[in-house]
């Protein structure tokens, strides 16, 4: 079974704040989606990468995608009570069986005021 | 793009009745659907995933006779509920996934989720 650490699970940041959220496996994956989800609604792609070592950006989003395609991260600069939300690493592995996704366990981020 | 679409959005219902959910893709064809269960504030947990016009193949946990999982058609899934009970009570979520390269996020779209609370 793959795993994806996705931390911190918790952030509470004001605004103009930096930060970065991770994710990490001892899997490889052929590619990693980085979705946003706001209350009562479903996920929203925000990127997907595939080549390792990639760097994508999104305005004032950094998603970056390890060499070894084992990891991951989200960088946000400048973060905006707009940014609030539940943000979830999920990673494919095409090898495997229906392409199923494998998901983090998310990281609620509060930016305040 | 791709579209989803999930209903209902929210329903309540009593213990012991079954409720069903529906996922259709409105744009493209859904060669598989995965449904997930969601608790506050916590990641997806997958359920089960299905391929059209076959049995559906559940996660290790989720009992197949309680998640009825029905998807006869390319751009129609459905998950029942069946004697509900409160601790059914869930954030309910559909993710369809395309003909590989066909779709420029690899494949997969969600569903808006379904809100159930059994009372």
């Amino acid at each position: 079974t793959q795993l994806l650490e996705q931390s911190p699970q918790f952030l509470s940041i004001q605004e103009g704040e930096n930060l970065t959220v991770y994710c990490n496996s001892s899997s490889v994956f052929s590619s990693l989606q980085w979705y946003r989800q706001e209350p009562g609604e479903g996920p929203v792609l925000l990127v997907t990468v595939v080549t390792g070592g990639e760097v994508k950006k999104l305005k004032r989003l950094t998603f970056q995608f390890g060499d070894a395609r084992k990891d991951s991260s989200l960088h946000i600069t400048a973060a905006q009570p707009g940014d609030t939300g539940l943000y979830l690493c999920a990673g494919q592995n095409s090898g495997g069986s229906n392409y199923k996704l494998t998901f983090g366990k998310g990281t609620l981020l509060t930016v305040n005021p | 793009g791709a579209v989803v679409s999930q209903h209902p959005s929210r329903v309540i219902c009593k213990s012991g009745t079954s409720v069903k959910i529906e996922c259709r893709s409105l744009d493209f064809q859904a060669t598989t659907m995965f449904w997930y269960r969601q608790f506050p504030k916590q990641s997806l947990m997958l359920m089960a995933t299905s391929n059209e016009g076959s049995k559906a193949t559940y996660e290790q946990g989720v009992e197949k006779d309680k998640f009825l999982i029905n998807h006869a058609s390319l751009t129609l899934s459905t998950l029942t509920v069946t004697s509900a009970h409160p601790e059914d009570s869930s954030f309910y979520i559909c993710s369809a996934r395309g003909k590989q390269g066909t779709l420029l996020n690899y494949g997969y779209t969600f569903g808006s989720g379904t809100r159930l609370t059994v009372v």
